[in-house]
């Protein structure tokens, strides 16, 4: 059973640019959310894709936006980035059941804007 | 909105002692899920413990187990016999039942010193 992976590990960008992150979920499981973590602060929830569907979003604003692909991996892509958007970005997959939806998390990419 | 929060942002106990990580949370839901993660320097997000609102008994996992009080709205971590490999940043999260985004605390972070 491979766990979440997320590419890539690492990135930096300008103001203004646009990003895309990846993240491949755990085996079996068909739900993905992702999290922003800014330094120093707890993660804050992004958005979550069921069945490449999204299925809730946070308060994020529309250049936030995501896809989630028939074997179930996703992309978190960013547009026109802002310094703000500097964080440790979080992806989490788990077993959409109806009840308790435990999510397992990846490593996180680091994303620095300058 | 549901809320979480963290009142200890830093935390520092001897190996082997006894620590107890606060957690306080509001919800007009009847039925959530609580967690506590643990975020070591290697940024992976690692479930420590989790708890449904609905089952009186605390849980327990190994040297983890939590102090559930629903009434007071509180959920804490004790964490026994500690050991080095405890040292990380430890979040306390909230899951409704209604959806399933986790609203996380800021986080406390635990020094384990030998």
């Amino acid at each position: 059973e491979t766990g979440v992976t997320q590419s890539p590990t690492h990135l930096i960008k300008t103001r203004g640019q646009q990003v895309t992150l990846r993240c491949s979920s755990q085996s079996g499981h068909n739900t993905v959310s992702w999290y922003q973590q800014a330094l120093g602060q707890g993660p804050q929830f992004i958005f979550q894709y069921y069945r490449e569907e999204e299925n809730g979003r946070g308060n994020f604003p529309p250049r936030f936006s995501g896809l989630q692909f028939p074997n179930y991996s996703s992309e978190l892509n960013v547009n026109a980035l802002e310094l703000d958007d500097s964080a440790l970005y979080l992806c989490a997959s788990s077993l959409f059941r109806g009840l308790i939806n435990e999510q397992f998390f990846g490593p996180g990419t680091r994303l620095t804007v300058l | 909105a549901q809320t979480v929060t963290q009142s200890q942002p830093e935390m520092s106990v001897q190996e082997a002692e006894t620590v107890t990580l606060s957690c306080t949370y509001d919800t007009s839901e009847s039925n959530y899920y609580l967690f506590w993660y643990k975020q070591p320097p290697s940024r992976q997000m690692i479930l420590v413990i989790r708890q449904e609102a609905y089952k009186q008994q605390n849980a327990t996992e190994n040297r983890f187990s939590v102090n559930f009080q629903k009434a007071a709205k509180s959920f804490s971590l004790k964490i026994s016999d500690s050991q080095l490999g405890d040292t990380a940043m430890y979040f306390c999260a909230f899951m409704g039942d209604s959806n399933y985004q986790l609203i996380w605390g800021a986080g406390t972070k635990l020094i384990i010193k030998p």
